[in-house]
């Protein structure tokens, strides 16, 4: 157990749909991360925050947004679903902002759009 | 954009044998990191690798980072069945903020 945590661990909705995804990271990390993951894509970076703030984004589409809150916890956005929007989604968190501190990530949300 | 390449993609492998896996990624990076994925779920870090000439251990795994060739291995020394999984290695973008994947090695060992 790394100590993230998402829900829900398994989402099924309509093409068209929009769904949140909800990570909390572990007790004192202040950057979360947000990947995919797609048979066809491969592990791909979305976005970074840290204590709040974004802070680097990578393959993000625009239907998709994220933010991060006070309490540190941050929500993935998904909206206008389409099926190719299937597949594992996972956050990690760490220490600090750079890339000098190991990611922990958590058990990952399994998206099937239908 | 900073490519990650890992080679095999596939690896089927007998118990006791040994074998490396090897990571190339393109742009200047000095630090990389290595994964596991067991089938259906999350990543599980194996190693940090900081600095050129860097080499970590555990167990049946060792890693290595050569920073000037760009590449990374990842050995395995006599493999045995709870190594079988799914491995990465990532690097990390110049600002620091982006982590890019290599394509991932399965491996299967074979009793």
């Amino acid at each position: 157990d790394s100590g993230v945590t998402q829900t829900p661990k398994h989402l099924i909705t309509a093409t068209g749909q929009r769904v949140t995804l909800r990570c909390s990271p572990r007790s004192g990390d202040l950057s979360v991360y947000w990947y995919q993951q797609s048979l066809d894509q491969g592990l791909q970076f979305l976005i970074q925050y840290y204590n709040g703030e974004e802070r680097a984004k990578g393959n993000i589409l625009e239907r998709f947004s994220a933010q991060q809150f006070p309490d540190l916890h941050s929500e993935l956005n998904l909206s206008s679903l389409e099926l190719g929007d299937s597949a594992l989604y996972f956050c990690a968190s760490s220490v600090v902002a750079s890339g000098r501190n190991e990611q922990f990530f958590g058990p990952g949300t399994r998206l099937t759009v239908l | 954009e900073l490519k990650v390449e890992q080679n095999p993609l596939f690896l089927s492998m007998q118990e006791g044998k040994n074998y490396t896996i090897y990571c190339n990624y393109s742009t200047t990076s000095d630090r990389l990191y290595w994964y596991r994925q067991d089938p259906g779920k999350s990543l599980e870090s194996l190693f940090v690798l900081l600095s050129n000439g860097a080499v970590k251990q555990e167990g049946r795994l060792m890693a290595s980072l050569d920073t000037k060739a760009r590449l990374s291995t990842l050995h395995i020394t006599a493999a045995v069945h709870d190594l079988s999984a799914t491995y990465f290695c990532a690097v990390v973008s110049r600002t620091g903020n982006q982590f890019y994947f290599g394509t991932g090695t399965s491996l299967t060992v074979i009793p």
